[in-house]
């Protein structure tokens, strides 16, 4: 059963450290999305790459996020420095690309809940 | 203003109900709508998708677009106690490059 794989699915650190969240997308997508959900503004696009290049990363806080694929079996998100607004779950979604006749099929993962205090 | 709206809730029905959930939108350039129905601590998971104006019908779903008016739904009928989830709808312009999603409705369907 194919799926999106993150990790850790629970984090609680301190403000100022270094966060890194993993995910693991379904073998042979070529789509990866990072999203932020929290409570008043629901599910935010942080990140997009296709076939390992970041295509988007306009929702990104550039200061203190970083996004990368360094292959295709694993993307990361970094924070550093995490601060308290940063408290939120991370998900990582993957798909097929825009050619494939299944774009609009995204897999999300489990999510990372990060508490930041 | 958001480019996706969607009424959060809660929702609340008894058992056996028809529910209807609605977003509407601001961008004409959508032309891919979806469903995802998300549980307490998990990842959404993709419902149901539709491309352009119309009907979609998967057993107790159905999905529909009124391009026209910037506006879709997704009706369950007969509802059950595990439909009791949060449902975003998702849209998507031609080329997939991002998908955007409205805030989700929370719904409880009472046994």
């Amino acid at each position: 059963d194919a799926r999106v794989t993150q990790t850790p699915r629970h984090k609680v650190t301190e403000m100022g450290q270094e966060v890194t969240m993993r995910c693991q997308p379904i073998l042979g997508h070529n789509t990866v999305f990072w999203y932020r959900q929290t409570m008043m503004q629901g599910l935010e696009l942080l990140a997009y790459f296709r076939n390992r290049a970041p295509l988007d990363d306009s929702g990104m806080p550039k200061d203190r996020f970083s996004a990368e694929m360094p292959d295709a079996t694993l993307a990361t998100l970094k924070i550093q420095p995490s601060e308290p607004r940063d408290s939120a779950v991370y998900f990582c979604a993957s798909g097929f690309g825009p050619v494939s006749g299944e774009s609009e099929k995204l897999f999300f993962g489990s999510g990372t809940q990060l508490s930041v205090l | 203003q958001k480019e996706v709206e969607q009424d959060p809730g809660p929702l609340s029905v008894p058992e056996g109900a028809i529910v209807s959930l609605n977003c509407t939108y601001s961008n004409s350039a959508f032309q891919y709508f979806m469903w995802y129905r998300q549980y307490s601590r998990k990842g959404p998971e993709l419902l149901m998708y539709t491309y352009s104006s119309g009907n979609k019908e998967d057993g107790r779903f159905t999905a529909q677009v009124d391009k026209s008016s910037k506006y879709i739904s997704l009706f369950i009928r007969d509802s059950q106690p595990s439909d009791s989830a949060t449902y975003l709808c998702a849209m998507s312009p031609y080329n997939f490059n991002k998908f955007y999603f409205g805030s989700g409705t929370k719904l409880n369907v009472k046994p």
